[in-house]
């Protein structure tokens, strides 16, 4: 088993949508975990992190669910602009491990 | 907050020629260091990590290497670049695991 495995997609999914994709770990040590959005040719930047159950950040939400070590992210009203690669990061001891990435595109 | 420096944005260098590529950071000290190569439509792959000063762990074997002179300067370099080198090359900085990771603006190597 990978140590973090993501659905690589693509979601192609209606402005205005709600749009959710899993990441799953492998290691049940890790703590805290991440998403990262890239935009193409663009270097990845931090969307929101996840240190307990969840966290909410307008509309975005991240879940974790340690028993079943997972992590999601869910994106209500989606917008055009939320068109990207959204990357699960998960920290394991002094290296950052990356999924491989789920492709959203939103269309008008 | 953490600043990465990365240059050049783009380079392309001919089969067999060596390679140097810097990275430094700004705003924080003893940070964990990282280089990253990402392949064109695929994810990023970690190459090298460094938690100090000559503190250096390779992931994938290959022909590169990466040197970590001073506290905030991490170098990733080839002596003879092959055509499976091409990628986006990304720098990034933490200061813990729980905290989030910050990244350079990456580098685009073709080898030619």
């Amino acid at each position: 088993r990978k140590e973090v495995e993501q659905d690589p997609g693509p979601f192609n999914v209606p402005e205005g949508a709600t749009v959710a994709f899993n990441c799953t770990y492998s290691n049940s040590a890790s703590q805290s975990f991440f998403w990262y959005r890239q935009d193409c040719r663009k270097e990845p930047k931090l969307l929101m992190s996840v240190y307990s159950s969840g966290n909410e950040d307008g509309r975005f939400t991240a879940q974790l669910n340690r028993a079943s070590q997972y992590i999601s992210l869910l994106i209500r009203d989606s917008k055009l602009s939320d068109s990207a690669t959204y990357l699960c990061v998960v920290p394991l001891r002094s290296k950052i491990i990356f999924g491989s990435g789920t492709r959203l595109s939103i269309r008008p | 907050s953490q600043t990465i420096h990365q240059w050049p944005a783009t380079l392309v260098q001919p089969v067999g020629s060596p390679l140097s590529l810097e990275c430094t950071v700004e705003g924080t000290s003893n940070p964990n260091l990282y280089w990253y190569r990402q392949a064109a439509g695929r994810g990023l792959q970690l190459l090298f990590y460094s938690v100090g000063i000559g503190q250096i762990s390779s992931e994938v074997p290959q022909n590169l290497s990466a040197s970590r002179p001073q506290d905030r300067q991490f170098i990733l370099s080839s002596k003879k670049l092959l055509l499976s080198d091409s990628g986006f090359y990304l720098c990034a900085s933490s200061t813990g695991l729980n905290y989030g990771y910050t990244f350079g603006s990456g580098t685009r190597l073709t080898v030619v």
